[in-house]
């Protein structure tokens, strides 16, 4: 099963940031956070990932807490297109190339 | 940009036929990865390829063969469909993502939908 909590679902006002929290207590010190989102009917598309650092790119940044036990993706300015199911994965350390995708978290973007 | 490309789209077999579903990638990626997606499951695993020649399960294989003769194909049979396989399956590469390897990404495919009637 995967190590992630998500809230099931969130909704957020076009324009405005959307923060999406992820629990990842029993995270290990060499396990990275992946954030991947699924648009309806679509293949799922990578976002970010990050060890310990918070991380920006062009799509959203990363909040990683010191003790590592959660993070936030943080949308800053959420679009209609950003609605999507969104899943905090962690990855296994030493399980090959495995990721484990959870639940999730659909945000919905409102006009 | 081809990228990573699966076929058929659509597919829509009868239980008990074999049903092979493809998928093709132009990166030269060394990992290939099979998932399946259904309604209250979201994505499991159902097999993965470090390389050619090299497979491993994963959630959930009963069921499926796959085959990697080529880096940049990963094909995933059902010799024998059953209703429980009507799915979305999702086909993925990344360019590395070995034993202790801990930052690459997976590049996914835009799925196959299967009905088993």
């Amino acid at each position: 099963d995967a190590k992630t909590t998500q809230p099931p679902s969130m909704d957020c006002a076009e324009g405005r940031a959307a923060n999406l929290p992820c629990n990842h207590s029993t995270i290990s010190g060499n396990e990275y956070v992946y954030w991947y989102r699924q648009i309806h009917s679509q293949g799922p598309q990578y976002i970010i990932h990050g060890l310990k650092n918070n991380e920006t790119n062009e799509m959203a940044s990363l909040i990683i807490t010191e003790d590592r036990k959660s993070s936030t993706l943080i949308l800053p300015h959420a679009t209609l297109r950003d609605t999507a199911v969104y899943y905090c994965i962690v990855r296994p350390y030493n399980q090959g190339g495995k990721l484990i995708f959870g639940q999730g978290t659909e945000l919905s973007v409102k006009p | 940009d081809a990228g990573i490309t699966q076929s058929p789209r659509y597919k829509i077999t009868e239980t008990g036929r074999q049903v092979t579903l493809m998928c093709h990638q132009t990166w030269s990626h060394s990992y290939m990865f099979w998932y399946r997606q259904d309604l209250g499951h979201g994505l499991r695993l159902i097999y993965y390829s470090a390389a050619a020649d090299i497979t491993d399960k994963g959630e959930v294989p009963d069921g499926y063969v796959v085959s990697r003769s080529k880096t940049e194909n990963f094909p995933l049979t059902l010799e024998s469909a059953t209703r429980s396989q009507t799915s979305v399956y999702f086909c993925a590469s990344s360019e590395s993502l070995g034993r202790y390897a801990t930052n690459e990404k997976l590049f996914f495919g835009s799925g196959t939908q299967l009905s088993v009637l």
